[in-house]
């Protein structure tokens, strides 16, 4: 069976300082994975998605990058955060084609202060 | 690019009574893929109900919608809401290689 695990799943950070978000999905080769940024209240953004290792393209940059280091793990960071970035951060996967379902980790809630 | 609208942004009804949800969309692709996605508080989304046959209802647990490639709509619908059924829905339109575009959601409160 196919899991996805998002790390942390809360962090409490300082404005300024850097930040990494990571997702790891193990019992499938080659998803593609996604990241979507969702603030307090608000609706899902997506931020990026890639569909092969070493390959990210940009929705929404928000001052966030994000790197496909290995086929199954997909890192969000930046090296100096924002108050805006405050919100619920969700890793997801699907299989190859636009009528396969997208799954959702079960997210990581950043608080800036 | 892809859009998609939903028009209510929040739904109170009373237990028991009927639910739809508006969901249009916009894209240029002849055959676009529709889903509705549920989050309940402090959860992540998943998978409520999916379509890619015009004028087919799709159902799961209790809801069902059509999509209307016509009309560029996906509506959601309940015959009898529950107290459960107390969440965030969103209409997303699927994209090959981009993954979902969300509509900004419609937050559904059933009361007793």
């Amino acid at each position: 069976a196919q899991t996805i695990h998002q790390w942390p799943v809360a962090e409490i950070k300082a404005v300024g300082s850097p930040l990494s978000l990571g997702c790891t999905i193990k019992g499938k080769s080659s998803p593609n994975l996604y990241w979507y940024w969702q603030a307090t209240g608000g609706t899902l953004q997506q931020l990026f998605y890639s569909i092969t290792v070493g390959q990210v393209e940009s929705v929404v940059q928000l001052n966030l990058s994000a790197s496909r280091p290995k086929d199954d793990q997909f890192i969000l960071s930046t090296e100096k955060l924002l108050l805006s970035h405050s919100g619920f951060y969700l890793c997801a996967w699907s299989l190859r084609g636009a009528n396969t379902e997208v799954f959702f980790g079960k997210g990581t809630r950043l608080t800036v202060v | 690019g892809d859009s998609v609208t939903q028009t209510e942004g929040l739904v109170t009804l009373t237990e028991g009574l009927p639910v739809m949800l508006n969901c249009t969309y916009q894209t240029i692709y002849s055959n676009p893929f529709l889903f509705w996605y549920v989050q309940h508080l402090n959860e992540s989304p998943r998978l409520l109900l999916k379509s890619f046959t015009d004028n087919k209802r799709t159902e799961h647990q209790g809801f069902h919608a059509t999509l209307h490639k016509s009309s560029s709509s996906f509506h959601l619908q309940k015959s009898s809401a529950q107290l459960s059924d107390s969440a965030l829905y969103y209409c997303a339109l699927r994209n090959y290689a981009q993954g979902l575009t969300f509509g900004l959601g419609t937050r559904v409160s059933v009361f007793p």
